[in-house]
């Protein structure tokens, strides 16, 4: 398996600007989490999903955050308008659910820088 | 909800000792407890976990120990290697499709 896939893996823009991140989980993972790291806060989570439905966003930090799974295959992170506060490493990760004994798999991470 | 706390934030070793991460966490419903390594410019990697019905879990220079009474559990790299050098996450959830509550995290360094 390729293990989860992100992209874009850096992305530079500028603030006001629509950001999009996507991701890729695990065949038949169906969890999909969505983290932000600094560090000054370390690895938050922002929103996750079950079966593409999203199940606690409390960690998504204001209305410019917005996150949706349309299939099993792929979900997306958006940033709308980003500021140079959203500064981060953006990671997806996956997992197959309570039951079957998998941990949470990481993404390598798209590093966002806001100017 | 749950609090993770990791301590040592910083580590320096030599190669071949050992080194050892601890963790604490709050809610005695979590049952689950994954270790993460990351590299610079990776994602956090599973390196091992274990579950609340086992006390100990060892995987070649790795092991990690659950004391559920004391809510602390911890990992133990033995022989350390260069190679072993990376920040490394705790975490508990009550299940592994659950919410992880990830601990602040460990930046190991092995010296040669």
């Amino acid at each position: 398996d390729a293990g989860v896939i992100q992209s874009p893996r850096h992305e530079v823009t500028e603030m006001g600007q629509e950001v999009t991140l996507r991701c890729k989980p695990i065949s038949g993972h169906d969890y999909l989490f969505w983290y932000r790291q600094t560090m000054m806060r370390g690895l938050e989570l922002l929103i996750y999903f079950n079966n593409n439905v999203p199940i606690d966003d409390s960690g998504m930090p204001e209305d410019r955050f917005s996150a949706k799974m349309p299939n099993a295959s792929f979900s997306t992170l958006k940033i709308q308008p980003s500021e140079p506060r959203d500064s981060a490493v953006y990671f997806c990760a996956s997992s197959r659910g309570l039951t079957s004994g998998t941990s949470q798999y990481f993404g390598p991470g798209t590093r966002l820088t806001v100017l | 909800g749950e609090n993770v706390e990791q301590h040592p934030s910083t580590l320096s070793v030599q190669e071949g000792d050992s080194a050892v991460i601890k963790c604490t966490y709050s809610d005695s419903a979590s049952n689950y407890f994954p270790w993460y390594k990351q590299e610079l410019g990776k994602g956090p990697q599973l390196i091992i976990d274990i579950r609340s019905n086992v006390g100990e879990k060892k995987d070649q220079r790795i092991a990690v120990t659950l004391n559920k009474t004391a809510k602390h559990f911890s990992l133990h790299i033995t022989e350390t290697q260069p190679e072993d050098s990376a920040v490394y996450f705790c975490a508990a959830s009550m299940n592994t499709g659950n919410q992880f509550y990830f601990g602040t995290g460990t930046s190991l360094t092995v010296i040669p």
